[in-house]
């Protein structure tokens, strides 16, 4: 298997423009997460996907944040407008149920918002 | 409330010599614990976990963890560091209230000297 993909790995781009995040999980995998990770807040959950639902969201930090599932293969991390504040790495990350929890990521799109 | 401690932003270990890089939890009912690595622009790989069972673990590239229900620890270890080894190191916890989540902690920086 190919693993978690996600696309861009880099991305940079200036404040108020649009974002968007792909990501790809492992094919047969039911649950799908997305995360943050700055130096400053580590590792934050922002949200996760059952069977291309959202079950918790609570992480996202404001409107500007939107995510989709449109399908088990693929998911969107959008922010629009963004901000320099959002300059950070996304990582997307899948499991599968009945496998103890165990969840793997994805390489990880660095952001930076100029 | 359920959390992860990691207390040691970084571990120092010389080539050839054993290595610890602690954690401690937080969790109501039976922990299931997991710990990851992270290397330099990657995504965070899964090392090991404990579910039940042996309070030792055994996982990946020679690490193993000790499960420590009376000391609520789960300390990662291993007899001889690798420079290799080097990297970021991160325990997490399944959230017992919420089954689908892991809990991080904030991450431990392991530098092996030669």
């Amino acid at each position: 298997d190919a693993g978690v993909i996600q696309s861009p790995r880099h991305e940079v781009t200036e404040m108020g423009q649009e974002v968007t995040l792909r990501c790809k999980p492992i094919s047969g995998h039911d649950y799908l997460f997305w995360y943050r990770q700055t130096m400053m807040r580590g590792l934050e959950l922002l949200i996760y996907f059952n069977n291309n639902v959202p079950i918790d969201d609570s992480g996202m930090p404001e409107d500007r944040f939107s995510a989709k599932m449109p399908n088990a293969s693929f998911s969107t991390l959008k922010i629009q407008p963004s901000e320099p504040r959002d300059s950070a790495v996304y990582f997307c990350a899948s499991r599968q149920t009945g496998f103890s929890d165990t969840q793997y990521f994805g390489p990880g799109t660095r952001l930076t918002v100029l | 409330a359920q959390s992860v401690a990691q207390p040691e932003d970084q571990v120092n270990v010389a080539e050839g010599n054993p290595l610890t890089v602690k954690c401690t939890y937080s969790v109501s009912g039976n922990p299931y614990l997991f710990w990851y690595v992270q290397y330099p622009n990657r995504g965070l790989q899964f090392l090991l976990k404990y579910i039940t069972g042996d309070n030792l673990v055994k996982g990946s590239y020679g690490f193993e963890a000790e499960f420590n229900k009376s000391q609520t620890s789960f300390h990662l270890k291993k007899p001889s560091a690798l420079v290799s080894d080097s990297a970021l190191y991160f325990c997490a916890v399944r959230d017992s209230g919420g089954y689908n989540k892991l809990i991080f902690g904030a991450g431990t920086r392991l530098a092996v000297h030669p």
